[in-house]
């Protein structure tokens, strides 16, 4: 079983609609929990960070983390073609493990049709 | 501007031929990090560091090396480079392990 796993899409979806990504992981004890956007031939860049269950928002996007069931996910409302890249989970490990790596999912391309 | 910034971003070498790709941050950020990017594969991370003199593992390794002499500075070392070293390299940095890191540009190396 993978560490971070993310379906890789693509995810298509119209534009305005809302596209729904997610993310599950295995270390149960993991902290940190980021999404980064990353365009194709570049650089990730970080959407959104949470640390506590629940949801959190931040303009047209909201995270929400299930640390229960271990999960987390991002939504973004008003989808817009230029929202159309590669999205990475990345998640902090718990530092019972006594490292500190991150581990990256494989990443889900969404593509908003105009 | 606040940055980090990764030399060269391209770079085209043989087998065996020693070669350091370079990262430099500029906002005095502890937590350092080599990723390599694969198609298929994501991103791995290669080395980590915590702090000046403080370096580990992270999931691939083997064939690279790292210092940390000074904070701003965490250069990747490829002692002897193999074809399957070919890949897309980012540096990364942030303020500390858990907090948000910023990408580098990022370093197409070929390694013929």
């Amino acid at each position: 079983q993978k560490e971070v796993e993310q379906n890789s899409g693509p995810l298509s979806v119209p534009e305005g609609a809302i596209a729904s990504l997610n993310c599950t992981y295995s270390d149960r004890g993991s902290q940190s929990f980021f999404w980064y956007r990353q365009y194709s031939g570049k650089s990730p860049e970080l959407i959104m960070f949470i640390y506590s269950n629940g949801d959190k928002e931040d303009g047209r996007f909201t995270a929400q983390l299930n640390k229960a069931s271990q999960y987390v996910s991002l939504l973004i409302r008003d989808s817009q073609p230029s929202d159309s890249a590669t999205y990475l989970c990345a998640v902090n490990p718990s530092t019972t493990s006594g490292t500190y790596k991150y581990i990256f999912g494989t990443g889900t391309r969404l593509k908003v049709l105009a | 501007e606040a940055q980090v910034t990764q030399n060269p971003r391209y770079l085209i070498t043989v087998t065996g031929k020693k070669l350091t790709v370079t990262c430099s941050q500029n906002m005095n950020h502890e937590y350092m990090s080599w990723y390599r990017q694969d198609p298929g594969l994501g991103l791995r991370q290669i080395y980590y560091s915590m702090n000046v003199e403080v370096t580990d593992k992270g999931d691939v390794p083997e064939g690279y090396k790292v210092s940390r002499k000074e904070k701003r500075n965490f250069p990747l070392i490829l002692e002897s480079p193999s074809p399957n070293q070919t890949s897309l390299y980012f540096c990364a940095s942030s303020l500390r392990a858990k907090n948000i890191q910023y990408f580098g540009a990022g370093t197409r190396l070929s390694v013929l």
